[in-house]
């Protein structure tokens, strides 16, 4: 049972555009949400993350939306560059817990 | 080095032999993670250190996986007769210490995984 689904797998833009990545999820325990990035052959690197009391969380390029009553989150890239080109994973935390609960990822690339 | 480190970074094992995986969190880093990450999906939580203490382990898939962190700063995931579902990326991951979700204290830092493949 995934609590937090990524349900596009991929998703390529052109540079300069708009990326929106997009994430739902089915605890309304979690908390916290966090947008991991990842290149291949490395480890995630956080990104950027939201609490549940926000709606929005801006960090330069990258704004993380969320809707709680469609239980949804979004992030968006503006302008997206080539360097985006990664996979981006949706995680979300719950309170006591000290584990993170990752979605499957979507695979952004963006063409010059 | 800054990062977390894992070794090694791949592993090819035969079905039924014993592997022993290896991390290098962050030094000072109070809090350490393992994850299981299966093709084309995400990590996924196996066990939690706090120091030296094993905190959660409600992760790991079976007894044939097993965790430990003796000194509270390097940790071995062992995983006894290897499986052909076990084949993943391994990813350890740590923080600096317990904080309020979503701050600097309780970000995680992941290392670049180790892929074992088990034939």
């Amino acid at each position: 049972d995934q609590q937090v689904k990524q349900n596009s797998p991929s998703l390529s833009v052109q540079e300069g555009r708009i990326s929106i990545l997009n994430c739902d999820y089915t605890n309304s325990m979690f908390d916290y949400f966090l947008w991991y990035k990842k290149y291949p052959a490395e480890g995630p690197t956080f990104l950027i993350s939201i609490s549940s009391i926000k709606d929005k969380n801006e960090d330069g390029r990258f704004t993380v939306f969320l809707n709680k009553s469609a239980k949804h989150l979004s992030l968006h890239i503006v302008p997206s560059q080539p360097g985006d080109s990664a996979v981006y994973f949706c995680a979300a935390h719950t309170p006591g817990r000290r584990a993170l609960t990752f979605g499957s990822g979507t695979r952004l690339q963006v063409q010059p | 080095g800054a990062g977390v480190s894992q070794s090694p970074r791949y592993k090819v094992a035969k079905r039924g032999q014993d592997v022993a995986l290896r991390c290098d969190p962050i030094s000072g880093h109070v809090s350490l993670f393992w994850y299981q990450q299966a093709l084309g999906q995400g990590p996924e939580f196996l066990t939690y250190f706090q120091n030296e203490a094993q905190l959660d382990k409600s992760g790991l898939p079976s007894d044939r996986f097993f965790a430990e962190r003796p000194e509270g700063s390097v940790s071995t995931l062992k995983i006894q007769r290897t499986q052909q579902e076990d084949s993943a990326v391994y990813l350890c991951a740590s923080s600096l210490r317990w904080g309020l979700a979503g701050t600097i204290e309780e970000t995680q830092y992941f290392g670049p995984g180790t892929r074992l493949l088990v034939l």
